[in-house]
């Protein structure tokens, strides 16, 4: 079983808003990815989190909050979002954080108003 | 030159032939590859990985690595009008270890009945 799941499948929000973005996988996975796609553009990373700890943050503004409670769980937290926000967020997970097979679960279409 | 580097299309092939997509990539990536498919709308899903020179087949995918001359390659045999997608090529930063997959742009493939 390669399933990640995340909720909301969609989410509309305002800009002075807080909503948060939730991701779950059972495959005993260590590492766990936030990538956020536009349009026609492939995915970029935003967060990695490798054993619960934050290893990688590719220097995205601080609006968004990432937090991993536990190995199987990972939300990220949305506050004061700009419309140049609205995109499609992407959770993923590998076996470990390196070279390893990352899978993505079916994202979240994020429209900010 | 680009890290990961794909032409974008689109492809175009009747049904029943063979799609090939191509990918150069630069010193900047290691030695592992993924190419994903992305209907429309959907995540990314991934279909093969390969880590070594040489060919890896999965049933109507062949994913071909040549290190010497950079390049990674994935054949689709039989191509079906499902197949129909982007098709991203996705390797991981060389220099960080932390599980980073760099993109290709994504070649689109249309399958014509």
């Amino acid at each position: 079983d390669t399933e990640v799941t995340q909720t909301p499948k969609h989410l509309v929000m305002g800009m002075t808003n807080k909503k948060s973005l939730k991701c779950e996988q059972h495959m005993g996975h260590r590492a766990m990815y936030w990538y956020k796609q536009k349009a026609k553009k492939p995915p970029e990373l935003m967060f990695v989190y490798s054993y619960e700890k934050l290893s990688i943050n590719e220097s995205v503004p601080s609006r968004f909050s990432p937090e991993c409670p536990n190995s199987s769980l990972l939300n990220l937290h949305l506050h004061a979002l700009q419309p140049e926000d609205s995109a499609l967020y992407l959770c993923a997970s590998s076996p470990q954080a390196g070279t390893d097979e990352q899978y993505f679960g079916p994202g979240t279409r994020l429209t900010v108003t | 030159q680009k890290e990961v580097e794909q032409n974008s299309g689109p492809l175009s092939v009747p049904e029943g032939a063979i799609a090939s997509l191509n990918c150069t990539y630069s010193d900047r990536v290691s030695q592992s590859f993924f190419w994903y498919r992305q209907y429309s709308g959907k995540s990314p899903e991934l279909i093969m990985s390969i880590y070594s020179n040489g060919d890896k087949e999965d049933g109507r995918f062949t994913a071909q690595l040549n290190k010497a001359s950079q390049y990674v390659s994935l054949l689709i045999r039989d191509s079906q009008p499902s197949d129909s997608a982007t098709y991203l090529c996705a390797a991981t930063d060389f220099y960080n270890q932390g599980g980073k997959l760099i993109f290709g742009q994504g070649t689109e493939l249309s399958v014509k009945p």
